[in-house]
């Protein structure tokens, strides 16, 4: 284990359904990411929260929303979302915001989404 | 989004013997290079950050070195074993923003 929890690992979804995903992160970091990954791709910046405010949107549709409660939980709200959203979900933690210090990103591993 | 490359996107090697792979990525605006082992699976974990030109870094077998008026960084694998099959990514952060580039998958043969 990382240290970066994702939940759930699997998650099978219709188009009009409404789902979160959950992150939680219990190493005392400050900055929280979600990512996605979509087969053959680099992995792409989704959202920051630097303690707890977010300070990066990059450009994601309004079908995604992020939430983070406090410094340990993020979630991704999902909804009526399109079978192009189909891809790896990827949480991510750092002490120092957009890993600026020496020991980088952790990640967890992943909610698998596919929507049908 | 910044432009951060890597190649070969996969390559095949014997067990026992030595690898290496390029990651170059914008020298404008440059903080760090940040390497990660993605197993599949598993969650990518993180080998090295680097943010000076000429650092050079080793973790037992693997060591990365950085150029950044160039802008490459070349990971190696000495005598590749079987546990070391896995995705290798790079990501620069350049102006405040970390970019992934898509990724080296080595796979060692026994």
């Amino acid at each position: 284990e990382t240290g970066v929890t994702q939940t759930p690992r699997h998650l099978v979804m219709g188009m009009t359904n409404k789902k979160s995903l959950k992150c939680e992160q219990h190493l005392g970091h400050n900055a929280m990411y979600w990512y996605k990954q979509s087969a053959k791709k680099p992995l792409e910046l989704m959202f920051v929260y630097s303690l707890e405010e977010r300070v990066e949107n990059n450009s994601v549709p309004s079908r995604f929303s992020p939430e983070c409660p406090n410094s340990s939980h993020l979630f991704l709200h999902l909804h009526t979302l399109q079978p192009e959203d189909s891809a790896l979900y990827l949480c991510a933690s750092s002490q120092e915001p957009l890993g600026q210090g020496e020991w980088g990103y952790t990640f967890g591993s992943g909610t698998r989404l596919t929507v049908v | 989004i910044l432009n951060v490359e890597q190649s070969p996107q996969s390559l095949h090697v014997q067990e026992g013997d030595s690898t290496n792979f390029t990651c170059s990525f914008p020298s404008s605006n440059f903080y760090a290079l940040h390497w990660y082992r993605w197993e599949t699976a598993k969650s990518p974990e993180a080998l090295f950050v680097m943010t000076l030109n000429g650092d050079e870094k080793k973790k037992g077998r693997i060591s990365a070195t950085l150029n950044t008026k160039e802008g490459y960084s070349y990971l190696y694998i000495k005598g590749s074993q079987p546990e070391d099959s896995a995705t290798y990514l790079c990501a620069s952060a350049n102006d405040y923003k970390l970019s992934f580039g898509a990724g080296t998958t080595v796979t060692v043969r026994a």
